[in-house]
């Protein structure tokens, strides 16, 4: 089965600078990888995804980036503030098509951002 | 729209306990996946429901089954419950697959004593 690879575990950036989140996935059929955002307490919230036909997506601070190649897929905040402060997952899945519907979401093991004031 | 939402928010049971939780989709979904988190393993796949039907499911145990009824609400059942069973359990919703965005519910917070 898939398997996502996240890295870092934690990351503490400064108020203002940017933060860069990777994943890696072992199975090439993979072709839906969305980001989510989980406060402490709270549900993950989805604040970007992306598919196998386009590179990169943008969304006002956030941008996703997507390699196919080296299967790999980043997450990337700039201007970061306090209240970005959160866990991020990171996930993959394959679609089967045909109405066949997809495998389920494999997340990554999470990163804990830390924005310093 | 309401969102999803999920029933209990908290449970207790002991080893060996059966539990029921439910969990009630955005309007006009038809997919429902569930999923196991945990400090250790992370958020993990149980099973997705479609049209009352399971289409794809996890690598977990027997003893976690669920299923779906015509109005896309859905029910995962555990039973002989283990002290490795206690996690958050989150359903999320989506239209048609798990490839649309899936909305998350904010979980029940199971504690196997």
């Amino acid at each position: 089965g898939e398997n996502v690879e996240q890295h870092p575990s934690t990351l503490s950036v400064q108020e203002g600078d940017s933060a860069v989140i990777k994943c890696t996935y072992s199975d090439s059929a993979s072709n839906y990888f969305p980001w989510y955002k989980q406060e402490l307490g709270k549900r993950p919230q989805l604040i970007i995804d992306i598919r196998s036909n386009v590179g990169e997506k943008k969304d006002q601070r956030i941008a996703v980036t997507l390699n196919k190649t080296a299967k790999h897929f980043s997450l990337h905040i700039t201007e970061t503030q306090p209240e970005d402060s959160a866990v991020y997952f990171c996930a993959a899945s394959i679609y089967s098509g045909s109405g066949g519907g997809a495998d389920g979401l494999t997340f990554g093991k999470g990163t804990h951002l830390i924005i310093q004031p | 729209k309401a969102g999803v939402t999920q029933t209990p928010r908290y449970l207790i049971k002991t080893r060996g306990q059966q539990v029921t939780l439910s969990c009630s989709p955005i309007s006009g979904h038809r997919s429902v996946s569930w999923y196991q988190q945990t400090p250790g393993q992370g958020l993990q796949f149980l099973f997705e429901y479609f049209s009352e039907t399971q289409r794809n499911k996890g690598n977990f145990p027997g003893r976690f089954s669920g299923r779906q009824f015509s109005n896309s609400r859905s029910e995962m059942n555990v039973s002989t419950l283990e002290l490795g069973d206690s996690a958050l359990y989150l359903c999320a919703s989506s239209q048609r697959q798990s490839t649309d965005t899936q909305y998350f519910g904010p979980g029940t917070r199971l504690t196997v004593l």
